[in-house]
């Protein structure tokens, strides 16, 4: 079955720079979600997007943007990169119901650091 | 906003013996409870879930209790095999917009 893709996979960039993370939901999943997730730590909540309109909003810096598309994937755009951005970044989806909250699917992460 | 508390932070247990993860939560309004098991650096994998019109569900070795009223539930696991070792993670959510994580549970199980 599909899964919830994320690319790039790794990403290394300086401190001040940009970085784009993609991320392709399971076909029919509505709602995408972003997280970062530190060294031993737990999934943060970054931003929700359902439908392609943002759903709810977490700790995510000002620095960070995101936006889903019309073909539903989304994308997290993160600006004047530190190095506290180290982290991996995960992305998740689901099938949006009128019958409550559904079950979301992770994607393999994107493990960003910044140098 | 929702708070989770998850404990124990760490866990050891023998093979085949039982491993119990509880959480709390603070909001009465979060109704979908899912636990998933992440292996080092790979991504969270759902295990199981409950949803707050039920107080227990069992799969195999894998069973979760919820108490609304108390607002806690836990996560069981029978007969562990050391591939059950890994970090656990409980989550609650209210409206499925946003998913609030406890700080994760590491599972040792000694062979």
């Amino acid at each position: 079955a599909a899964g919830v893709i994320q690319s790039p996979r790794h990403l290394i960039k300086e401190k001040r720079e940009t970085a784009t993370l993609k991320c392709y939901p399971i076909p029919r999943h509505d709602t995408v979600y972003w997280y970062q997730q530190g060294p031993g730590q737990d999934p943060q909540f970054l931003i929700s997007f359902y439908e392609k309109m943002q759903s709810d909003k977490g700790s995510i810096p000002d620095r960070f943007s995101a936006q889903q598309f019309s073909d539903y994937h989304s994308e997290l755009n993160m600006s004047s990169l530190e190095l506290g951005d180290s982290a991996l970044y995960f992305c998740a989806s689901s099938l949006a119901s009128a019958g409550g909250t559904d079950t979301q699917y992770f994607g393999p992460g994107t493990r960003l650091t910044v140098l | 906003g929702e708070n989770v508390e998850q404990h124990p932070s760490t866990l050891s247990v023998q093979e085949g013996d039982s491993a119990v993860i509880k959480c709390t939560y603070s909001d009465s309004a979060s109704n979908y409870f899912p636990w998933y098991k992440q292996e080092l650096g790979k991504r969270p994998q759902l295990i199981i879930d409950i949803r707050s019109n039920v107080g227990e569900k069992k799969d195999q070795r894998i069973a979760v209790t919820l108490n609304k009223t108390a607002k806690h539930f836990s996560l069981h696991i029978t007969e562990t095999q050391p591939e059950d070792s890994a970090v656990y993670f409980c989550a609650a959510s209210d409206t499925g917009n946003q998913f609030y994580f406890g700080t994760g549970t590491s599972l040792t199980v000694i062979p």
